[in-house]
């Protein structure tokens, strides 16, 4: 019964090559996006999907590509990962056609860049 | 711009003494507010959140926090602190317009001593 799930949990990978981070949610909300945590604990927006469509684009590098197959889900796809993309990334869901603010997030994803 | 800022990275409490975690906000309006919690390697859980209705909020785990305007604070409180308690704590924002943006605190990490 996971309310916003991601894969996968852990990513280890060398720097230069292309990964990509899954989420999906089974509340039935119509946004989702994604968040980065860095080493010292700071939360920032990175995008955001409406209805599959891209409402929220922070001055994240072009190397970042999300992709909203459907309402459930957002994929974050990196290219040519760089050390300083080691991080924790976030999901998170909401439902804002309702008015509703609250943000239910994923367990997160821990990438490390070798 | 709307913004958080979290006053104490760390704070320390015993086990079964009150616990205070300040958080000042700037918003140009009435602001929603929330705190969340982060246990160690874990997601993101929300604890309690304002929307301009009572100004004193009740969230879970015993948890409570007073929206006061004239101060521009939102300070979470506990009566009594559990060990279960200790874990990184975030004050957050929600950007005023309709891309349901959350802004994040820096974070105060609580400690519990037996």
């Amino acid at each position: 019964d996971t309310a916003v799930s991601q894969t996968p949990k852990y990513l280890v990978t060398q720097m230069g090559n292309d990964k990509s981070i899954k989420c999906e949610q089974n509340l039935g909300h119509d946004t989702m996006y994604w968040y980065k945590q860095d080493s010292k604990k700071f939360l920032k927006i990175m995008f955001s999907y409406n209805n599959k469509e891209l409402i929220i684009n922070e001055t994240v590098p072009n190397r970042f590509s999300p992709k909203s197959p459907d309402k459930a889900h957002l994929n974050l796809h990196i290219n040519s990962l760089e050390l300083g993309d080691s991080a924790v990334y976030f999901c998170a869901s909401s439902l804002t056609t309702a008015g509703e603010e609250t943000q239910y997030f994923g367990p997160g994803t821990r990438l490390l860049v070798l | 711009a709307q913004s958080v800022t979290q006053l104490d990275s760390h704070v320390s409490v015993s086990e079964g003494t009150p616990v205070l975690l300040r958080c000042n906000y700037s918003s140009s309006y009435s602001p929603s507010l929330f705190w969340y919690v982060q246990h160690p390697n874990k997601g993101l859980q929300l604890l309690l959140k304002y929307t301009s209705a009572a100004t004193l909020v009740k969230g879970i785990n015993g948890f409570e926090a007073e929206f006061k305007k004239s101060e521009t604070s939102f300070h979470l409180t506990k009566p009594s602190a559990h060990m279960s308690d200790a874990a990184e704590y975030f004050c957050v924002v929600r950007w005023m317009d309709s891309s349901y943006k959350l802004i994040f605190g820096s974070g105060t990490r609580l400690l519990v001593r037996p």
